[in-house]
């Protein structure tokens, strides 16, 4: 157990629809990470958050939002969904946002968008 | 650009042989952090080891163990003596400096290995 949660586990939608993923990240742990796991893009890196602040962006859609509350959750927000976006979403945390920081990983929330 | 190639996409072994994953890394950077991570059936990425672009030593930990080649860029993992939970598919991975911050860890394609009895 990597001590991030990640809920919901599964997820089942229609198109058009907006969704939100919730991740409460190691006790101690500052950063958050949002990855995307999808069978032809792979991993890929979202958005990463510390201390509430975002602090780097990768290939996040505009139409995908996230945010880190004070109590250093974090929230991945996808709206308008599309067929595309089914894929596997991995939160994941570190202590500090250092380049060298091993990162612990959740065990994903699974979207499917039908 | 930054990139990690993983080769083999999957590899079937029988338990007890040795095996080794391949990860070919490209990057512009002289500083720089490899790592290896596990998904298990489970689901869940488990960090498995990290290197950083200025220690070459090999390293061994149990059953497993690394070997970073900076001439050939390659960060390549080996197990011995497989066994049937070492099936899982493993990621090499390289991080991205964002000005000191690790924000984009990037991601081989992962090779999935399975151990059979």
């Amino acid at each position: 157990d990597s001590g991030v949660t990640q809920t919901p586990k599964h997820l089942i939608t229609a198109t058009g629809q907006r969704v939100t993923l919730r991740c409460s990240p190691r006790s101690g742990d500052l950063s958050v990470y949002w990855y995307q796991q999808s069978l032809d893009q792979g991993l890929q890196f979202l958005i990463q958050y510390y201390n509430g602040e975002e602090r780097a962006k990768g290939n996040i859609l505009e139409r995908f939002s996230a945010q880190q509350f004070p109590d250093l959750h974090s929230e991945l927000n996808l709206s308008s969904l599309e067929l595309g976006d089914s894929a596997l979403y991995f939160c994941a945390s570190s202590v500090s946002p250092a380049t060298n920081e091993k990162l612990f990983f959740g065990s994903g929330t699974q979207l499917s968008v039908l | 650009a930054q990139k990690v190639t993983q080769a083999q996409t999957e590899i079937s072994v029988v338990e007890k042989e040795d095996v080794t994953l391949d990860c070919v890394y490209e990057t512009r950077d002289t500083t720089y952090y490899l790592f290896w991570y596990k998904q298990p059936p489970s689901g869940e990425l488990v960090f498995l080891i990290r290197r950083n672009s200025f220690d070459e030593q090999n390293e061994i930990s149990g059953r497993y163990s690394w070997n970073f080649q900076k001439s050939t860029s390659s960060f390549n993992f080996t197990i011995t003596a497989s066994q049937v939970v070492d099936s899982a598919v493993y990621f090499c991975a390289l991080s991205e400096d964002y000005g000191g911050s690790q924000g984009n860890l990037i991601f081989g394609k992962g090779t999935k290995l399975s151990v059979k009895p």
